[in-house]
């Protein structure tokens, strides 16, 4: 199956500040890659639908300026959370979908978000 | 709203096959059936899907029934690796955002 990467694994930071995550299609193109969060003991919730060269979908109750989407390429779309607290602490996932045709949606490994 | 319902546990012998059911009975006609799992602390992964006619891959087998309206995934020999969160999941087209339920722990024992 395809491969989708996040970077990085996990992080650790301070209230008020922000905090990029990466996630890259390695072996594919995705046009359309969807960002979700996961509490613990939760399923994942989806946050947004990011496209590439627009702007991205949010799902309602999620605020996007505080969740900045950027799908700058093909194979790269960010998240940043900005101004960080700790109730953003969650595991953010991303997924990516195969160009025309594929109906599945590949997730990448996750994000461990930790703020202190 | 996921549209799916699932049993919230089950427990399984390793060795043995792991019948997991899942109940769609408001699919439309061109909605899939798709099944994840996730190990814990990871990202979930694709197993199979399917629209109408039952499937294989290595991993698993995939029976839905004629009338569409619930299918049951299949692990034929559970192996400890296989405990996982599992998630029924259907979704009409491509590039369509995959809504979570809450999915069956499904726990694989000596």
């Amino acid at each position: 199956g395809a491969v989708v990467s996040q970077h990085p694994s996990w992080v650790i930071c301070k209230s008020g500040t922000s905090v990029k995550i990466e996630c890259r299609s390695l072996d594919f193109q995705a046009t359309t890659m969807f960002w979700y969060r996961q509490f613990p003991k939760q399923s994942l919730m989806l946050m947004a639908t990011s496209n590439e060269g627009s702007k991205a979908t949010y799902e309602q109750g999620v605020e996007k300026d505080k969740f900045l989407i950027n799908h700058a390429s093909l194979t790269l779309s960010t998240l940043t959370v900005t101004s960080a607290h700790p109730e953003d602490s969650s595991f953010y996932i991303c997924s990516a979908e195969p160009g025309q045709g594929a109906r599945t949606q590949y997730f990448g490994p996750g994000t461990r978000l930790t703020v202190t | 709203d996921a549209k799916t319902t699932q049993p919230p546990s089950m427990d399984c012998a390793e060795g043995r096959a792991a019948n997991l059911p899942c109940n769609h009975s408001t699919i439309s006609g061109n909605e899939y059936v798709y099944w994840y799992r996730q190990i814990h602390s990871q990202g979930p992964q694709y197993i199979i899907h399917g629209l109408k006619n039952n499937e294989t891959n290595e991993m698993a087998s995939l029976i839905i029934t004629e009338d569409r309206k619930s299918s049951t995934l299949i692990l034929p020999h559970a192996t400890l690796r296989d405990t996982a969160v599992y998630y029924c999941i259907v979704r009409n087209t491509g590039f369509q955002k995959l809504v979570f339920g809450t999915g069956t722990r499904l726990l694989v024992s000596p």
